[in-house]
């Protein structure tokens, strides 16, 4: 079984351009999650979908940050316009539906200069 | 308070010996509690997943969950240099909402 997919692996920009991250969960995956991971932190939830529909977006910096997920599958996260604090990893994760056992990507590293 | 704490080490074992890894917790309302494991540049991988209180085991880990004193433990026994790694803890109030990670320890198993 083919896990979580993200591309870029890596990513330099500078502050104030913009950047999108993609993610291809794994087949049959109802659930998508979008993390952010700050050096030396757990991750913290950006965006829920359930299908490709939003199911919890409260931790997400709106006036920077969206994200969708077209056709219930492939998800597209961009940062516009990306700020220092922005360096983290952003981690992709699926699961089957609503519930714990979360699969997660390798990541995407983003670095804000 | 954070909602929960985890000691971010470095904590250097040698090899075969039994690792304890440790999170505490304020909110009362988890009920479920799981750890990952975390490789360097790769993302978190589930290892054990518990409901409540008490023990789980698989293989060299045992998960340990204590509510009333809000405190969860992972333990590995006989540890290999392939465990070195950063452990999250996480946890939520129900199957249904958001985790809330620890922020990891850092894990050295030398040969």
């Amino acid at each position: 079984e083919a896990g979580v997919a993200q591309s870029p692996r890596y990513k330099i920009i500078e502050k104030r351009q913009s950047v999108a991250f993609w993610c291809n969960p794994i087949s049959g995956h109802a659930t998508l999650y979008w993390y952010q991971q700050i050096l030396g932190q757990g991750p913290k939830l950006l965006i829920q979908f359930q299908n490709n529909g939003v199911v919890d977006d409260s931790q997400l910096p709106k006036d920077r940050f969206s994200a969708e997920r077209l056709k219930g599958v492939d998800s597209t996260l961009k940062i516009q316009p990306a700020k220092l604090e922005d360096s983290a990893v952003y981690l992709c994760a699926s699961s089957l539906s609503t519930g714990n056992e979360q699969y997660f990507g390798p990541g995407t590293r983003l670095t804000v200069t | 308070q954070k909602e929960v704490e985890q000691d971010p080490g470095p904590l250097s074992v040698p090899e075969g010996a039994i690792v304890s890894l440790n999170c505490t917790y304020s909110n009362s309302a988890f009920q479920y509690f799981m750890w990952y494991r975390q490789y360097s540049r790769k993302g978190p991988e589930l290892l054990m997943y518990t409901y409540s209180s008490g023990n789980k085991e698989d293989g060299r880990f045992t998960a340990q969950v204590d509510k009333s004193s809000k405190y969860i433990s992972l333990f590995i026994r006989d540890s290999q240099p392939s465990d070195s790694a950063t452990y999250l803890c996480a946890m939520n109030p129900s199957g249904y909402s958001t985790l809330t990670f620890g922020k990891g320890t850092m894990l050295l198993v030398s040969p």
